[in-house]
């Protein structure tokens, strides 16, 4: 199963876009990446999936590298309601179904 | 629509007692899953279900037990606490294992 690796923390002034790198070198082709956030300790919240395209929604935008072994999550106008634990996640195969592998993710600080 | 539902929100336990925690989704899905949070760290899978009377192990199953006798509800027991398993729990589900999961708020349990 592929692993993530992401930057311990970042910060961001509000207003800007925010940036959140990730490399998932061992990523197989089948394999979507995932981010999730978490904020204060409160459930983690979905974000934004994708496979191979550039993906966008009201929250966020993810862009896949040609390779697949890293993507960016951008948050175009950051506010100080999204400090908070980002994760970068490849699913993980289990036994008889799959389920997401949460490590340490980058700790996003917005500031004033 | 409530979403994920997890009861109790806070427990306080002393060692050797038991008790049930109880995910409820309302969001008719197939998949749902225990993980637990200790302090700077990122979330762990306990147990997971792929349908209504299924249930399997995760990464970090020993002294769980869970049941899904009913789709919508998860429940995950612990026969005789130990301080080890204070932790904040979380339930999650989603309708397929490629799609987002939705997570509860949590219940933080102290084993004293």
């Amino acid at each position: 199963d592929a692993k993530t690796t992401q930057p311990t923390s970042m910060d961001c002034a509000e207003g800007r876009a925010a940036n959140l790198p990730c490399n998932h070198s061992t990523i197989s082709g089948n394999e979507y990446v995932y981010w999730y956030r978490q904020i204060h300790s409160q459930g983690p919240q979905y974000i934004i999936h994708g496979l191979k395209n550039n993906e966008t929604n009201e929250m966020a935008s993810l862009i896949i590298t040609e390779d697949r072994k890293s993507s960016t999550l951008i948050l175009p106008h950051a506010t100080l309601r999204d400090t908070a634990v980002y994760y970068c996640i490849v699913r993980v195969s289990l036994d008889s179904g799959y389920a997401l592998n949460f490590g340490k993710g980058t700790s996003l600080l917005v500031t004033p | 629509n409530a979403g994920v539902t997890q009861t109790p929100k806070f427990r306080v336990l002393k060692t050797g007692q038991s008790m049930t925690l109880l995910c409820a989704q309302d969001m008719n899905h197939e998949y749902m899953y225990w993980y637990r949070q200790d302090p700077g760290m990122g979330l762990r899978l306990i147990h997971y279900s792929v349908g209504e009377g299924t249930t399997a192990k995760g990464e970090v199953p020993d002294g769980y037990n869970v049941s899904r006798l009913k789709k919508q509800n998860f429940l995950l027991g612990l026969e005789s606490a130990a301080p080890s398993q204070t932790s904040v729990y979380f339930c999650a589900s989603s309708y397929d294992p490629l799609g987002g999961a939705f997570f509860g708020q949590g219940t933080r349990l102290t084993v004293v």
